[in-house]
């Protein structure tokens, strides 16, 4: 079964530190793997999209990583700001009829 | 480019009526899919459309249909509305399949009392 685990469920941080947030899979065949911000109450945003080939990929202070080998993926917040503050949703494409699997996503709270 | 848009952004229902939620795609984009969210579940698949075909279903009850238009617009609907139907339910679009990069909308608050 396709799944997407995401740790943690929940961070809090204080702003301008950095912190890196965890995504399994076990999604066979892979296609790509991304990664979403989600205000409180708004549409998820893409922040990075990586097929298998790519291995990291930055938006801004958004970087994020993947181990296709190990089916890992992260994403490192930089010099955190209270805008960061969201969650962060991890999604796996499978190859075979192109089926999404969102993870649970990871709340972050970023204190001043 | 306008981004995805959805109306109404709120909604308030009692059980048993039915509601119909509209998305507007970006322009150009082709393939619009809908999404349930609730604080328990996170992100649940509800279908995918595509040049007004359904390509896409996920795992929910007969209650939740959609279509859409030659327009790209879609409109998704549920009858017969329960509690466990109060969600944010989100669109997103994209040029060809849900597989490219996807758009999502701000998403219409639902909730069934």
């Amino acid at each position: 079964k396709n799944q997407v685990e995401q740790s943690p469920q929940s961070l809090i941080i204080l702003e301008g530190k950095n912190c890196t947030l965890q995504c399994n899979y076990t999604v066979s065949p892979f296609s790509n793997l991304r990664w979403y911000k989600q205000d409180t109450g708004r549409g998820p945003v893409s922040l990075t999209i990586m097929t298998f080939s790519e291995n990291t990929k930055s938006n801004g202070r958004y970087t994020a990583t993947l181990d296709a080998d190990t089916k890992q993926s992260s994403l490192h917040i930089t010099a955190s700001q209270l805008s960061d503050s969201a969650s962060y949703i991890c999604v796996v494409t499978a190859a075979a009829g192109n089926k999404l699997t969102f993870g649970g996503g990871t709340r972050v709270l970023v204190k001043p | 480019k306008a981004g995805v848009t959805q109306t109404p952004r709120y909604l308030i229902k009692t059980r048993g009526q039915q509601v119909t939620l509209s998305c507007s795609p970006i322009s150009g984009h082709r393939s619009v899919s809908w999404y349930q969210q609730t604080p328990g579940q996170g992100l649940q698949f509800l279908f995918e459309y595509f040049s007004e075909t359904q390509r896409n279903k996920g795992n929910f009850p007969g209650r939740f249909s959609g279509r859409q238009f030659s327009n790209s617009r879609s409109e998704m609907n549920v009858s017969t509305l329960e509690l466990g139907d109060s969600a944010l339910y989100l669109c997103a679009s994209s040029m060809e399949t849900r597989t490219y990069e996807q758009y999502f909308g701000p998403g219409t608050r639902l909730t069934v009392t």
